[in-house]
């Protein structure tokens, strides 16, 4: 099964950068996700790691280390719409592939 | 042109009342999933469906009965309802079973 733990809340200033981190216990591990959700919408598909470092997205970037079952989320230049919850989720390497999501961090983006 | 689209939007019922949601996608995706994101925000897998089989069937009571009837739509029934049922359910689809999910717009259910 599949153990997620990311903070429950954050608060970051308009223009500045934050790290969202989520950290993981696995019994098997392919790949992490990150997903963005606004407040009574949809989550929205942001990143993927699958192998060790850094993927940069424009203003985000995704990091993932599995030997230290870690992950962080790196937003730069932080925007009033940033505002949102961040979900941490990790798909296992069973034959199905199951994807557990994390309960989420809610950023919150003040000026 | 909506990808994921889930009917009804909102659904106000009462206790032992049976309803069903229906989702429907339009990205040629072979695997459609159901989620339940209750007042926490906690966002768990009920069922997952690729090629039109059963794949996840995490634990659910049987009340909960999806169905999909061909690889673009996939439908939840939920049968005698229960306050502990109130939450909202989301519909999500993706090429191959555990890529990148795109979701629908969910359906909040509330159960009096």
């Amino acid at each position: 099964g599949q153990n997620i733990d990311q903070p429950t809340e954050m608060t970051a200033t308009e223009g500045a950068i934050v790290q969202i981190n989520c950290t993981y216990q696995t019994s098997g591990f392919n790949g992490l996700f990150w997903y963005q959700q606004h407040a009574g919408e949809a989550p929205t598909f942001l990143s993927y790691n699958v192998l060790d470092g850094l993927e940069e997205k424009g203003r985000f970037s995704s990091f993932l280390s599995r030997s230290k079952g870690y992950s962080y989320l790196l937003l730069k230049e932080l925007q009033m719409k940033d505002s949102a919850s961040y979900l941490c989720a990790v798909r296992d390497s069973g034959g199905y592939q199951k994807v557990t999501f994390g309960t989420g961090t809610k950023l919150q983006v003040i000026p | 042109d909506t990808a994921v689209s889930q009917t009804p939007k909102y659904l106000v019922t009462q206790m032992g009342n049976d309803k069903s949601i229906k989702c429907e996608q339009n990205l040629g995706h072979d695997t459609m999933y159901w989620y339940k994101q209750d007042s926490k925000k906690f966002l768990k897998i009920m069922f997952s469906y690729n090629n039109k089989e059963l794949i996840i069937n995490e634990t659910v009571p049987n009340r909960f009965s999806p169905k999909s009837p061909d690889k673009a739509h996939l439908n939840l029934h939920i049968n005698s309802l229960e306050l502990g049922d109130s939450a909202v359910y989301f519909c999500a689809s993706s090429q191959g079973h555990g890529y990148e999910q795109y979701f629908g717009p969910g359906t909040r259910l509330t159960v009096t």
